[in-house]
């Protein structure tokens, strides 16, 4: 089951935080966040880990609340090169390495 | 540079025609992956490679194949391409532990005339 992401899209200003949900019908071993640009392959933003902590550098951090099934992604003060598509990847069993990705959340930053 | 590579960058192929793309990685990756992503769409997984173990996904159609002959190649073969099969083609890599993190060759985009 492909977990999904809200919102679909959204647009924002530079300097503008933006909140990006991610949400599974299955309990969650872990999540990774990636962003992909046009034309480009996904790139890897960082990993949570069932038990683990609260996650972030600079100024994009994740959570993920396992009772929930859920993980959102926070990006602060946002700046141009944050454009692109966010998903999410889910993996639902500890060992499998089976990673299933998210509905997507096109984000567009203007300045 | 350790990475992941993915030849050819473009390929296209007629109606039926078979037809390889291939990945190799030089970081020793034991985990692969083979996912076809549609424009505007999300990458959908269809094999992946635990070490030797080969997983198939349910939803993968039989005209799918995969071949990984050692750590550092994998293959995926279309028997028989449709239109409906033009798509970026995502290979991955992950080692197994705590870091996990995926990393993604550039995709081969397939045109099927």
């Amino acid at each position: 089951q492909q977990p999904v992401q809200s919102p679909q899209a959204v647009i924002l200003r530079e300097g503008e935080d933006a909140v990006i949900n991610c949400s599974s019908s299955k309990a969650l071993y872990s999540v990774h966040w990636y962003r992909q640009k046009h034309g480009e392959a996904p790139v890897f933003l960082m990993i949570l880990l069932k038990g683990g902590e609260q996650k972030g550098h600079e100024k994009i951090s994740a959570s993920f609340n396992e009772k929930k099934q859920q993980s959102s992604l926070y990006l602060t003060a946002s700046q141009l090169s944050y454009s692109g598509t966010y998903f999410c990847g889910t993996d639902t069993t500890s060992g499998t390495y089976k990673y299933i990705f998210g509905t997507g959340t096109r984000l567009k930053v203007l300045a | 540079d350790a990475m992941v590579i993915q030849n050819p960058r473009y390929q296209v192929t007629q109606f039926g025609k078979p037809v390889t793309l291939s990945c190799s990685q030089t970081l020793n990756h034991n985990v692969m992956y083979w996912y076809q992503q549609k424009s505007s769409q999300a990458p959908k997984l269809l094999f992946h490679y635990y070490d030797k173990d080969f997983n198939n996904e349910a939803d993968t159609p039989d005209n799918f194949q995969s071949r990984r002959p050692n750590t550092s190649f994998c293959f995926l073969d279309i028997r028989s391409p449709g239109l409906g099969d033009a798509a970026m083609y995502l290979c991955a890599t992950t080692r197994t532990g705590d870091s996990r993190e995926q990393y993604f060759g550039p995709g081969t985009r397939l045109t099927v005339t």
